[in-house]
This record gives C-alpha cells, sequence and structure tokens, in this order.
C-alpha cells in the first residue's frame, strides 16, 4: 500500500475562518511534507517533519500552522488566510529523510479557495 | 541552491508517437523522481532513480548522475499519458532532505 490520504478534496474558506487540513499514511513512513502548488507552477515546499519534529520550515507565514500529532498523521492548520492562499495543497511522505531513503509519495490534494 | 530545468516546456504528440523528456540539475544530488500529474492534480510516481536505467511497460527512465541529467522515454503514447510530466530532485541540507521540482512539461496526446 503505497496511499496517502488527504482531506477534504476541496475546501472553500473565509479570510476570517479557521480550518484543518489533514493528512494520513499507513506506510510506516518517518518523514511526511507539506506541498503548496499554484496553477501552472510546480510545488513548492513548506514543511517538513522528521519522526514527528519540524525539521523544515520554508519560512512559511505564521496563518499556516503544522501539527504532526503521531507518525502517521499530518495536519495543516489554517486561520485568516488571503486570496492568494488560494491553491493545491499536497501532503508527502517517504521512508526517512536519509539519503538513500528519500522516495516520496503524495496525496491527491486539497483544492484550496479563499474567498 | 540547485537549478533543476526541464525540456521541452510543452509538448504535442499524436497517439502513437514516441517522447523524449529530459531534466538536468546543477549539483549533485542524492535521488531523482519522476512524476506524472494527472489533470485532478493528483503527483503518480513514474520512477525512483538516483542513477542507472528502469523501464516499467511503455515508460523507461535513464539518470547519468555524474553528468548531471535524467531522461524520461514515452513509447506508443496514449490520450490518458497527458497531463504535466515532473522531474524531481533530492537534496540534502542542515537541516535534511527536499525534494526539488522542475518546471515541468506539459505534455497533449491528440487522438
Amino acid at each position: 500500500d503505497t496511499e496517502v490520504t488527504q482531506t477534504p478534496k476541496h475546501l472553500v474558506m473565509g479570510m476570517t475562518n479557521k480550518k484543518s487540513l489533514k493528512c494520513e499514511q499507513h506506510m510506516g513512513h518517518r518523514a511526511m511534507y507539506w506541498y503548496k502548488q499554484k496553477a501552472k507552477k510546480p510545488p513548492e515546499l513548506m514543511f517538513v517533519y522528521s519522526y514527528e519534529k519540524l525539521s523544515i520550515n520554508e519560512s512559511v507565514p505564521s496563518r499556516f500552522s503544522p501539527e504532526c500529532p503521531n507518525s502517521s498523521l499530518l495536519n495543516l492548520h489554517l486561520h485568516a488566510l488571503q486570496p492568494e492562499d488560494s491553491a493545491l495543497y499536497l501532503c508527502a511522505s517517504s521512508p526517512t529523510m536519509a539519503r538513500r531513503d528519500t522516495e516520496a509519495f503524495f496525496g491527491q490534494g486539497t483544492r484550496l479557495t479563499v474567498v | 541552491g540547485i537549478q533543476v530545468e526541464q525540456s521541452p516546456p510543452d509538448l504535442i504528440l499524436q497517439e502513437g508517437a514516441n517522447s523524449t523528456l529530459r531534466c538536468n540539475f546543477s549539483d549533485s544530488v542524492n535521488n531523482l523522481q519522476w512524476f506524472h500529474q494527472n489533470p485532478w492534480g493528483q503527483l503518480i510516481n513514474l520512477f525512483y532513480i538516483p542513477s542507472g536505467t528502469k523501464q516499467n511497460g511503455r515508460l523507461s527512465a535513464t539518470t547519468v548522475a555524474t553528468e548531471r541529467y535524467s531522461l524520461l522515454y514515452i513509447s506508443s503514447s496514449q490520450t490518458t499519458d497527458s497531463g504535466v510530466y515532473f522531474c524531481a530532485v533530492v537534496i540534502r541540507g542542515t537541516s535534511g532532505s527536499r525534494l526539488t521540482f522542475g518546471e515541468g512539461t506539459q505534455l497533449t496526446v491528440n487522438p
């Protein structure tokens, strides 16, 4: 099973709302990632968790708050977003972040629209 | 940071044609993956290929790490092959590994 599951698939939220994106994997992977993808552009890294600890934060605004409650789950909490934050948010996992153990598997994404 | 360049940016084929997509990278990488992004946004793993050659059905890939490039071959293309093909490389920094994507090749296969 090489499945990464993201919910919801689509989300429309207002600029004053608080919402969360969820990601789950049962492959025993210990590295999990959030990526943001705008239309006609490649995915851009936002956060990396390794062994449930935040390892990389690519200078993401604080209105995006990641959380890794356990080794299978990854959340992205959203608050006071702007319309320009509308994008496809992709979750990924890999066995570890070690040198040769980094094959990543992606979820189907959450298409977020901020109104 | 590392530069990942893909060519061509756009490719239009007739069904049944063959094609080669290229990925150049500017620095040594730990690993390289090829993905196909379908129209619904799903990134599908095609190959995990830090070096050498792999084949999977009509698709094959070759990475020459010493010369910093990878090639993806699609033979006998089908309309379902349409979508964006991304090359992504893994580089290891002080805080961990990153998967960095090229700009992609938009492939359209016409019936």
